[in-house]
């Protein structure tokens, strides 16, 4: 049972343009959502997160943007670079829980 | 400088065997977790710990086991009981038990012959 979802395994974006990277969730007790970049044969790195309680988050070129009803988040990069390229996975986690579960993740491919 | 180290990087074991892999953070967080990702899935949580000399099993705990005797410290087990070895382990650690933001180390691939 897939309680975080990333539908698209895969994403091509020309550099300069919006890389728009989803996420859907079906367990509604998760209240706190994370976004981690992954390079080949290294250890996921923290980008970004939003708590519930809000409905956007921003961090530079990064963006993140939850609609609670639609149980639905998406991470947005502007202007998408060349080091962007990495896989990016969902996480979402329940209150008084520390687990995170995560979404299978989706490689993004930023062409030159 | 303060990370988390998972040594070695590569490790190729006979089937049969069990193995242990590393697991080493000096950023003094209480909590350590290890997950496992496969081709084309998402981390999956094997076992955590939010102190030391205790540990929870995470999903997919069968065959594997943990220790957790000091802090920094925190060594997986791949036991042969585990019928799918191989993958890429990962472990990660937090600053306290339910803080949500992990820090995650850069990984061991174990591949089972």
């Amino acid at each position: 049972d897939q309680q975080v979802k990333q539908n698209s395994p895969s994403l091509s974006v020309q550099e300069g343009r919006i890389s728009i990277l989803n996420c859907d969730y079906t367990n509604s007790m998760f209240d706190y959502f994370l976004w981690y970049k992954k390079y080949p044969a290294e250890g996921p790195t923290f980008l970004i997160s939003i708590s519930s309680i809000k409905d956007k988050n921003e961090d530079g070129r990064f963006t993140v943007f939850l609609n609670k009803s639609a149980k639905h988040l998406s991470l947005h990069i502007v202007p998408s670079q060349p080091g962007d390229s990495a896989v990016y996975f969902c996480a979402a986690s329940a209150r008084g829980n520390e687990k995170l579960t995560f979404g299978t993740g989706t490689r993004l491919t930023i062409i030159p | 400088d303060g990370g988390i180290t998972q040594s070695p990087k590569y490790l190729f074991r006979k089937e049969g065997q069990n193995v242990t892999l590393s697991c080493e953070q000096n950023l003094n967080h209480d909590a350590m977790y290890w997950y496992r990702q496969d081709p084309g899935q998402g981390l999956r949580l094997i076992y955590y710990s939010q102190i030391v000399n205790d540990f929870q099993k995470g999903d997919i705990a069968e065959g594997y086991s943990v220790s957790r005797e000091k802090k920094e410290s925190f060594p997986l087990t791949v036991t042969s009981a585990q019928k799918n070895p191989t993958a890429f382990y990962l472990c990660a650690s937090s600053i306290v038990a339910g803080e949500k933001q992990q820090f995650f180390g850069p990984g061991t691939r174990l591949t089972v012959l």
